[in-house]
């Protein structure tokens, strides 16, 4: 099991630009979970996705934040454009099933810069 | 609106000592509470699962209890060890399926 896998692990870019993470999540895990971290506001959830359909993407800051999961093994969360304040550590989690029961896994994350 | 809350935000012991992290949210319908570690520059390293019909979880060292009613978790840490420095994290999921997060306690193990 090579875990929840997210690239890159680094990501340095300049205002205006589009960024896109990437993430694997474990294989047969149906939940995949986007999370946004920062010494101001820790962890935040931006979305979540249960079978591949977006279930709750109220933590979406703004519509220059976008997120898609084409299929069961594959995720990408894109900036469009990026600003400075958009800097923070994003991470991806999945899990077996939404709800109880579950612990979530997580990917060692994208530190994002946006200079 | 759920929210958790972490006490301390940071400790500092001497290896060898017993410890225990507290977290406390708010809204006590909730489908479980997870403990996570995380090292510095890492991603989060589940520890323990409490569903919200059990009282305590076990693993080796760490044993997490938890009071729904009163909207309380702790994290007892036996016999630390310098290996154990990291960031503890709580988190409660409820009906939203949302998991949400306190802000953390930065543990230092002194060797």
């Amino acid at each position: 099991d090579a875990g929840v896998i997210q690239s890159p692990r680094h990501e340095v870019t300049e205002m205006g630009q589009e960024v896109t993470l990437r993430c694997k999540p474990i294989s047969g895990h149906n939940s995949l979970f986007w999370y946004r971290q920062t010494m101001m506001r820790g962890l935040e959830l931006l979305i979540y996705f249960n079978n591949n359909v977006p279930i709750d993407d109220s933590g979406m800051p703004e519509d220059r934040f976008s997120a898609k999961m084409p299929n069961a093994s594959f995720s990408t969360l894109k900036i469009q454009p990026s600003e400075p304040r958009d800097s923070a550590v994003y991470f991806c989690a999945s899990s077996s099933r939404t709800g109880e029961g579950s612990p979530l896994h997580f990917g060692n994350g994208t530190r994002l810069t946006v200079t | 609106k759920q929210e958790v809350t972490q006490i301390p935000a940071a400790l500092s012991v001497p290896e060898g000592e017993n410890l225990v992290l507290n977290c406390s949210f708010t809204d006590s319908a909730i489908y479980n509470l997870q403990w996570f570690r995380q090292d510095p520059g890492k991603g989060l390293t589940s520890l323990l699962l409490i569903q919200s019909s059990q009282r305590e979880q076990t693993s080796g060292r760490l044993n997490a209890s938890l009071d729904k009613s009163s909207g309380r978790s702790t994290l007892y840490i036996a016999a630390s060890q310098p290996g154990d420095s990291a960031t503890y994290l709580c988190a409660v999921i409820g009906s939203s399926y949302k998991l949400i997060f306190g802000s953390g306690t930065r543990l230092l193990v002194r060797p």
